[in-house]
């Protein structure tokens, strides 16, 4: 079946440093989307990408869709305490007529301040 | 808050019972999405209904049913419950039903098979 395989699994850094997360796959997507997750609640939309190449912000996050539409990652500048979280990226697979997401695995933020 | 309203939050019950989650999507969202979260399964896509007809299927027990409603919310039927059943259970909505359409979560229903 389709997978979206994500990296890293866990970050442990320090408050400040600067983030980088992605998530790859051998099948091609249409959209991406990024969520961040906190224990015992649902996935909160962080941002949506629908065209290869797309590049956007969402304050200190950035992310981008892939030329390949088969990647995109997402940077956290600045990072702070509540950046603590599990990050999820999704994806709609191309020639789909559904709105299915496909979740990778996760990645798991910790922030010492 | 995504506007993606679930009920209950939490839930408790036996091995063999019947439970029913509610979920009412967001103003204006005609689709509807249940996902399972379990530690060892992530985020697993069940099923997808809008506009009252089911969409997609994944994989969805044949023990689990949904359905939409025409005010547009959806229930998702749990029965004959095993103890690996225990999971989040997540409704989701969006505008449309196909591909380019933006998902919002709510925050989820808590099952736990004892």
């Amino acid at each position: 079946g389709q997978q979206l395989n994500q990296s890293p699994q866990s970050m442990f850094i320090q408050e400040g440093e600067d983030v980088s997360m992605n998530c790859t796959s051998s099948s091609i997507f249409n959209t991406w989307l990024w969520y961040k997750q906190d224990p015992g609640e649902g996935p909160v939309l962080l941002i949506a990408l629908y065209k290869a190449g797309e590049l956007t912000s969402n304050g200190r996050l950035t992310a981008q869709f892939g030329i390949t539409r088969k990647d995109s990652f997402l940077n956290i500048s600045a990072s702070i305490p509540s950046d603590v979280g599990i990050y999820f990226c999704a994806g709609q697979l191309s020639g789909s007529n559904t709105g299915k997401l496909i979740f990778g695995q996760g990645t798991t933020l910790q922030v010492k301040p | 808050d995504s506007g993606v309203t679930q009920t209950p939050k939490h839930l408790i019950t036996a091995t063999g019972q019947r439970v029913t989650l509610r979920c009412s999507p967001r103003s204006g969202d005609l689709s509807v999405y249940w996902y399972q979260q379990s530690l060892d399964q992530g985020l697993q896509f069940l099923i997808q209904y809008y506009n009252g007809e089911e969409r997609a299927k994944g994989n969805i027990l044949e023990r689990f049913s949904a359905q939409q409603f025409p005010d547009l919310h959806s229930e998702l039927n749990l029965s004959s419950l095993e103890l690996g059943d225990s999971a989040l259970y997540f409704c989701a909505s969006s505008v449309e039903g196909g591909r380019g359409n933006t998902i919002y979560f709510g925050e989820g229903s808590w099952l736990t098979v004892v």
